[in-house]
């Protein structure tokens, strides 16, 4: 059964650093998403994608933090400056429509900031 | 704003019924899903209501009164591996989905 996936499972970096976290949807999915959850919390919006532009963006997805999908396959979120707020997990998805259709979640990539 | 308000935690016992509700306030509301967390895992998609009334899949049941404002989770049949963390979420018309606070539901034997 096809899956997202997502690298790395886990990235420890020091605040103030860039980092870039990778996904690869599935393969004839055209949507995808960004969420986050801290530890013990919801899980929360950041971006949707369709068509190489963002369709939406939440709150939380301010200057510092970037989308892009480089090439046929990947799906990449970048946060330019780390802070220690931005420690969580998170989850890429896809789905093969927009509003309404089923999102299949990734594994999560567990950042942690020092 | 946006608030979705579902009961932090349930316990039943297994083979048991159980309601999980939601209510929201939100604008722009297109439909509300329900998604299944286990402890370390990715959200599975469970269920999508964009229309008044019950849909059914298998033991899970959804059903949403957009009068109200109102949703709920119904799970028949309970399994202990039914145990995790339950999220209801509203879409909205820009395909943002924004997440409950989630129920824990604990099946004991």
């Amino acid at each position: 059964e096809p899956e997202v996936t997502q690298t790395p499972s886990h990235q420890v970096t020091q605040m103030g650093q860039e980092v870039i976290l990778r996904c690869v949807p599935i393969s004839n999915h055209l949507y995808f998403y960004w969420y986050r959850q801290i530890l013990g919390q919801k899980v929360e919006f950041l971006v949707s994608f369709y068509n190489n532009e963002i369709s939406e963006k939440s709150e939380i997805f301010d200057d510092q933090f970037s989308v892009e999908r480089p090439d046929g396959s990947n799906f990449t979120l970048k946060i330019r400056s780390t802070k220690l707020e931005d420690s969580a997990m998170y989850f890429c998805a896809s789905s093969e429509g927009g509003v309404g259709y089923e999102q299949y979640f990734g594994p999560g990539t567990r950042l942690t900031v020092t | 704003g946006q608030s979705l308000e579902q009961p932090s935690e349930v316990t039943a016992v297994e083979g048991a019924i159980v309601q999980i509700n939601c209510t929201y306030q939100t604008s722009g509301f297109y439909g509300l899903s329900w998604y299944q967390q286990h402890d370390g895992g990715a959200p599975t998609f469970l269920s999508y209501n964009a229309l008044d009334g019950l849909e059914e899949t298998g033991r899970f049941s959804s059903f949403l009164s957009r009068s109200d404002s109102y949703g709920y989770l119904l799970l028949q049949e309970l399994q202990m591996k039914d145990s995790a963390s339950y999220f209801c979420a509203v879409i909205g018309e820009g395909n943002d989905m924004r997440f409950g606070a989630g129920t824990r539901l604990t099946v004991k034997p």
